[in-house]
């Protein structure tokens, strides 16, 4: 089983919708959770942290259900330049080890 | 401004041939880590290095070697060994010890085998 799984998509969404992205990890000794976006053919950077209460930043809501063990993103109000592919990865609590799920690729469709 | 450099950009690589790539920090960071990324694939873990002359395999570092001679440096070399390199190389880097810190990346070298 994989440590972290993503649903790959694609998913192809009209600009101003709301788009959702899951995740879940097999690890319920997992420290720290993050959502990276990365751009075709460039290095994946770091887009939020995701904290046990939950937390927004601008456009963007990432929840943690550690019950559940899955981590969520939501976009609201979609942007032509929110198109590329989002990574959820998942910390370790010993081994600084850091699990990625493949990626959910996202276009945004004018 | 603090960061990390890897180098070359771009390799092209004869068949047989070692190859190495460079990854400098200067972000003071104790971790740092070596990712191959295939096309539409996720990034698989190579090597890491969690200190000084110590580093541990990923999942896949058969055909690949390090070393971690000081804390900014930790080149990757892909020898001949390794049948597969054409491949996206990512170098990372971390803060050890701290719940919640997150992973920095290079810009990556995007490898190729003629």
């Amino acid at each position: 089983r994989k440590e972290v799984e993503q649903d790959p998509g694609p998913f192809n969404v009209p600009e101003g919708a709301t788009v959702a992205f899951n995740c879940t990890y097999s690890n319920s000794a997992s420290q720290s959770f993050f959502w990276y976006r990365q751009d075709c053919r460039k290095e994946p950077k770091l887009l939020m942290s995701v904290y046990s209460s939950g937390n927004e930043d601008g456009r963007f809501t990432a929840q943690l259900n550690r019950a559940s063990q899955y981590i969520s993103l939501l976009i609201r109000d979609s942007k032509l330049s929110d198109s590329a592919t989002y990574l959820c990865v998942v910390k370790t609590r010993t081994g600084n080890q850091f699990y990625f799920g493949t990626g959910t690729s996202l276009t945004v469709i004018p | 401004d603090g960061g990390i450099t890897q180098s070359p950009k771009y390799l092209f690589r004869k068949e047989g041939q070692n190859v190495t790539l460079s990854c400098e920090q200067n972000l003071n960071h104790d971790a740092m880590y070596w990712y191959r990324q295939d096309p539409g694939q996720g990034l698989r873990l190579i090597y890491y290095s969690q200190i000084v002359n110590d580093f541990q395999k990923g999942d896949i570092a058969e055909g690949y070697s390090v070393s971690r001679e000081k804390k900014e440096s930790f080149p990757l070399t892909v020898t001949s060994a390794q049948k597969n390199p054409t491949a996206f190389y990512l170098c990372a880097s971390s803060m050890s010890g701290t719940a919640t810190g997150e992973l920095f990346f290079g810009e990556g070298s995007r490898l190729t085998v003629l």
